[in-house]
């Protein structure tokens, strides 16, 4: 079965430094998503991106952060001057286009900030 | 706005016996609601999913829950928990439309599962 593969698997990074969070998506499928889930906290939505333009994104997702779709296939989160509080599970999703098609979740990058 | 309370922060069951995962959703509209299971260090799965039609719906590894309107609710059951069935349970929600083409979810806080042989 197809599946979204997210890499790295960690990441470790010094406060104020650029991380880029990649993820392949499953490759037929058009709506794309990003979450986090600090540790012992739930899961919020970051951004979703569609038609290659970004068409929500939560009051988490600040001017640090952005998406990309470089190539057709890759899908990565850049967050341009890392805190301490970004550290975080960030999992990436896609799913195939209308809402009773689910979302499908990567393994997630853990990030965490020193 | 949208919210999910799961009121149960952990639940711990002996195998064998039944559970049930209390799920209450706040929504302008019926959503699309959704059941996910997390695995310590790995990414949410699907259990299961409602969008319309029969308010009870089966899922992946012999769960089902039941969509109740009038209670705002969406309980996961399984009559029969097995010792890999541990894990946290994620009941989450999302609009069944959207103009700006998101359907993102939005997720409860989670019901840690724990199994005693």
């Amino acid at each position: 079965e197809p599946e979204v593969t997210q890499t790295p698997s960690h990441q470790v990074t010094q406060m104020g430094q650029e991380v880029i969070l990649r993820c392949v998506p499953i490759s037929n499928h058009l709506y794309f998503y990003w979450y986090r889930q600090i540790l012992g906290q739930k899961v919020e939505f970051l951004v979703s991106f569609y038609n290659n333009e970004i068409s929500e994104k939560s009051e988490i997702f600040d001017d640090q952060f952005s998406v990309e779709r470089p190539d057709g296939s890759n899908f990565t989160l850049k967050i341009r001057s890392t805190k301490l509080e970004d550290s975080a599970m960030y999992f990436c999703a896609s799913s195939e286009g209308t809402p009773n098609q689910p979302q499908h979740f990567g393994d997630g990058t853990r990030l965490s900030i020193l | 706005a949208q919210s999910v309370t799961q009121p149960d922060i952990h639940i711990t069951v002996s195998e064998g016996a039944s559970l049930e995962l209390r799920c209450n959703y706040s929504y302008g509209a019926t959503p699309y609601l959704f059941w996910y299971v997390q695995s310590p260090g790995q990414g949410l799965q699907l259990l299961l999913k409602y969008f319309s039609g029969d308010t009870l719906v089966q899922g992946i590894k012999g769960f089902e829950a039941e969509f109740k309107r009038s209670q705002s609710s969406f309980n996961l059951r399984k009559p029969s928990v097995h010792w890999s069935d541990a894990a946290e349970y994620f009941c989450a929600v999302s609009p069944a439309y959207s103009g700006a083409g998101s359907y993102q979810l939005t997720f409860g806080k989670g019901t840690k599962l724990s199994v005693i042989p």
